[in-house]
Parts: C-alpha cells; sequence; structure tokens
C-alpha cells in the first residue's frame, strides 16, 4: 500500500484479555517502530525492529508486552492480560534505512485501545 | 534524562495570524530534530527535519529554526489557515546505539475564523 496500515483502528477489550494488534509497513522499509500514545501526550518509544530483528525493545513496559516481525515485514504488537493503565494509542512507523538517520519516517493513524 | 519540552501547551489564534511554537531538549548524543503536525485521531506527519548544521528550514508557511547551542527550536507558522489547528509535536532524534525518536508533549493549536 501506500502508507503505513494498522488494525484494527479501534479495539475495546475487557481487562485481562490478550489483544494484538498489526502494522503493515511501507514495501520495503527497512526500519519499523512501535510507540505507545496516551491521551494528551506525546508518543513514547516501545520497541524497533531492523529488518526482522528486534533491536531495541527498552521501551516495553513489562513483560506482557511483545512484539515479533518474524519475515522483517508485517509487525504484531501483543498485549497480554491488558490492563486499564495499557488504553492509549499505539502507532507504527517505518523507515526506509535502518534507524532513522535523517530519513523520513512514516507514521500508520495508530489503533486506540481501550480497556474496560 | 532524554527529554523534549514544548511550549505552550495550546495556543489560540485567529485564521491568518502569525504564531511561534517554542522547544526545549536536553537530549544528547543529538542526531536530528523534527517538528511534526499531528491531526486528531491520525498519525504524525513530518513537516521538517534539521541536522546540527542547519539553523533553519522551510516546508511552505511553515519555518524551523535550530539553536544547537542552546539546545532550542522554534515553529513559526506564518498566515494560519483553518486546517492548521492540529497538534505540533517536537521530536529530536537519539544519537545513541539505537536511534530512537524522542517525542515531546505538543503544542494544540486551534485556529478560528
Amino acid at each position: 500500500g501506500a502508507g503505513v496500515s494498522q488494525s484494527p483502528r479501534y479495539k475495546v477489550a475487557k481487562r485481562g484479555q490478550d489483544v494484538a494488534l498489526r502494522c503493515d509497513p511501507i514495501s520495503g522499509h527497512v526500519s519499523l517502530f512501535w510507540y505507545q500514545q496516551a491521551l494528551g501526550q506525546g508518543p513514547e518509544f516501545l520497541t524497533y525492529f531492523q529488518n526482522e530483528a528486534q533491536l531495541d525493545k527498552s521501551g516495553l513496559p513489562s513483560d506482557r508486552f511483545f512484539a515479533e516481525r518474524p519475515e522483517g515485514s508485517v509487525s504484531t504488537l501483543k498485549i497480554q492480560r491488558t490492563q486499564q493503565e495499557d488504553s492509549a494509542v499505539y502507532l507504527c512507523a517505518s523507515s526506509f534505512t535502518g534507524g532513522y538517520m535523517n530519513t523520513e519516517a512514516f507514521f500508520g493513524q495508530g489503533t486506540r485501545l481501550t480497556v474496560v | 534524562k532524554n527529554q523534549v519540552e514544548q511550549s505552550p501547551q495550546s495556543l489560540i489564534i485567529l485564521e491568518g495570524k502569525n504564531c511561534t511554537l517554542q522547544c526545549n531538549y536536553t537530549v544528547s548524543p543529538f542526531s536530528n530534530l523534527r517538528w511534526y503536525k499531528q491531526d486528531t485521531g491520525r498519525g504524525p506527519v513530518s513537516l521538517t527535519i534539521m541536522t546540527f548544521s542547519e539553523n533553519t528550514k522551510s516546508n511552505g508557511r511553515y519555518t524551523a529554526t535550530l539553536d544547537a547551542d542552546t539546545k532550542q527550536s522554534s515553529l513559526h507558522i506564518t498566515a494560519s489557515q483553518l486546517s492548521d489547528s492540529a497538534s505540533y509535536i517536537c521530536v529530536v532524534e537519539y544519537g545513541g546505539a539505537t536511534n530512537k525518536l524522542i517525542f515531546g508533549t505538543g503544542t494544540l493549536l486551534a485556529v478560528q475564523p
């Protein structure tokens, strides 16, 4: 596709439920990033992939958060046993080169997760 | 701690007026500074990218400045339009082992007719 695509756009989960968020980056983009954006805040870094390798997962808030990109294209962010504080917009971004290296990073529209 | 702070938090201006948004950062090592526009319910869209050697960059009615010595940046919007209503986020790319983007909390701009 022409841009970064994320699905679903909206997800309502009951507390304790597992969720999976999908990101389709721009074709050919090497780098993929996940960010968490709480209401009224700027996005905060979660994790970074270069192709299929997860090079940085320092931003994942707990071991309930897991991300993968097995074939170096589509990525999935999984949250186990969701809690109310997980409610946020989850943004995915991709860029052509490894790391940002002054190149454009393109963001998807995000998945708004609400945990009730 | 690597941080990006923006001011004001929110701003209301009349259509056609100019405005300037401020950004201070403490990120080190520094790679570049970006300004993004985020419309409600959308992902951020890049407006400008500046390295430490650039002190001004324009994109249409948007002009960004950077003072790498004082670690300050500004985004000036000229002749504002209703469609400029959005959150403007200052983002610094961390130049360490992993090039991650560190986001400010944004300035929410409302342009009124």
